[in-house]
């Protein structure tokens, strides 16, 4: 079973406007990871967050973990063509076994 | 560092038959996880290994089994093919609670 959900399932922008996604999770975590894959291949690692962080940059990236709402947002800025793909959360409890929720499928049109 | 890599890239298989498929870690990893992706949802947590043994299990059958060599290098076998063992396995490694790292996935499908 997933561990939680991703909101919205689907999202659809143009290039260059900043893209939100959020996560919900149900059980405590040690860290949230959050993956891109582009057309059902392989995931790509973008961030990790560990649950004693409140916020992370990375490049274009920013994430966010809220720990009481056992909640997360990925934020995209200045998105690109490029950037359409799927994006999952995955949050690991126990050893780096990752319970994934089902995705946003974003849409960055040209 | 070649990172994750998994053979073979797409099967096809038929009902009843039995499959293996194969991943190398990523250079320095010794843990190796598994996980299975239907079409349109998240990957699903199959098992891990560290130290050739089983250490975490998620909920498949037995027909699902695994195995881990001296060189971490990683298999997975399913015993008894279902239509609905068509999927995408992905293999990932870490390092100790470092970061995951996927591997392109093999495209099974049972006909």
């Amino acid at each position: 079973s997933q561990q939680g959900e991703e909101d919205p399932q689907a999202l659809s922008i143009q290039e260059g406007e900043n893209a939100t996604m959020n996560c919900s999770y149900k059980t405590s975590i040690n860290n949230l990871q959050w993956y891109r894959q582009n057309s059902g291949r392989g995931l790509v690692h973008l961030i990790l967050i560990r649950s004693n962080e409140r916020e992370k940059h990375s490049g274009r990236l920013r994430v966010t973990l809220d720990t009481s709402k056992k909640s997360s947002s990925l934020l995209i800025t200045a998105s690109r063509a490029a950037d359409t793909a799927s994006y999952f959360c995955a949050t690991d409890a126990k050893g780096g076994k990752l319970i994934f929720g089902q995705g946003t499928e974003l849409s960055v049109k040209p | 560092d070649a990172g994750v890599t998994q053979s073979p890239t797409h099967l096809i298989k038929t009902r009843g038959q039995q499959v293996t498929l194969r991943c190398s870690p990523k250079s320095g990893h010794d843990t190796v996880s598994w996980y299975q992706q239907a079409l349109g949802q998240g990957p699903q947590f199959i098992f891990q290994y560290y130290e050739e043994e089983e250490r975490q299990r998620g909920n498949f059958p037995d027909r699902f089994s695994g195995h881990q060599f001296p060189n971490y290098s990683s298999e997975l076998n399913v015993n008894a093919l279902l239509l609905g063992d068509s999927a995408l396995y992905l293999c990932a490694s870490s390092l100790k609670g470092t970061l995951t790292f996927f591997g392109q996935g093999t495209r099974l499908t049972v006909v």
